[in-house]
């Protein structure tokens, strides 16, 4: 069984805080994510890694960064928080077998920034 | 550029009827095709997924089906239950693409009892 797991269920932050999200896989899979999911919007893809100290920009990588030194481990870091950045954060990680990719989601951590 | 849509927010069906989940996509390029189902509070699980070279795939009570040529995918739930009642997203992914998946953005699915 997969298993994905991010480091805080809940945050809250305050503006302009550093703040430090972890993820991490046990099925030693190549590539891992981090979504935001807000309501209307759906998952939408901040970053992604496909190997150690590799990192691609997703689809909204303002205001964040990412951190692969390990084959397991994936942080995304909100270099100064803002209020807009309040969302649930999804990390998910998946093995590229050719054409068929599934991912599988940690639980999420719902982060508030005030 | 939205190229997966879920144009409906919410769907409400009776337990023990067939709940239809629907989703467009505009990529040409999107060969494999997933249901994930989302409670509160909660991450994503896999439901089912779909290759391009299929038309339908079925597991247990979810059966996934494919139009092509009009780029459209459902998600058939059959008898209907509560515990079914939660967020369901579609995603694609297009080979060679390192693994990306662009999702919809999710139908709450309430089913009543």
């Amino acid at each position: 069984d997969v298993k994905v797991t991010q480091s805080s269920r809940y945050l809250v932050k305050r503006t302009g805080e550093k703040v430090f999200l972890e993820c991490v896989q046990d099925m030693d899979h190549e590539n891992m994510f981090w979504y935001r999911q807000d309501p209307g919007l759906g998952l939408r893809l901040i970053y992604f890694s496909y190997d150690v100290k590799m990192k691609e920009k997703g689809d909204i990588p303002e205001g964040y960064s990412v951190s692969r030194e390990k084959k397991e481990r994936f942080s995304l870091i909100l270099e100064s928080a803002s209020t807009n950045q309040t969302s649930m954060y999804l990390c998910a990680s998946g093995l590229t077998s050719g054409v068929e990719e599934t991912q599988y989601f940690g639980p999420g951590t719902r982060l508030l920034v005030l | 550029d939205q190229q997966v849509k879920q144009n409906s927010p919410s769907l409400s069906v009776q337990e023990g009827r067939i709940s239809i989940l629907n989703c467009d996509y505009t990529n040409s390029m999107f060969d494999y095709f997933l249901w994930y189902k989302k409670y509160p509070a909660e991450g994503p699980t896999f439901l089912i997924s779909i290759s391009s070279i299929k038309d339908k795939n079925e597991d247990g009570r979810f059966t996934v089906f494919l139009n092509k040529s009009a780029k459209h995918l459902s998600l058939h739930i059959v008898p209907s239950q509560p515990g079914d009642s939660a967020v369901y997203f579609c995603a694609a992914s297009a080979s060679g693409n390192t693994g990306k998946l662009i999702f919809g953005q999710g139908t709450t699915l309430q089913v009543k009892p």
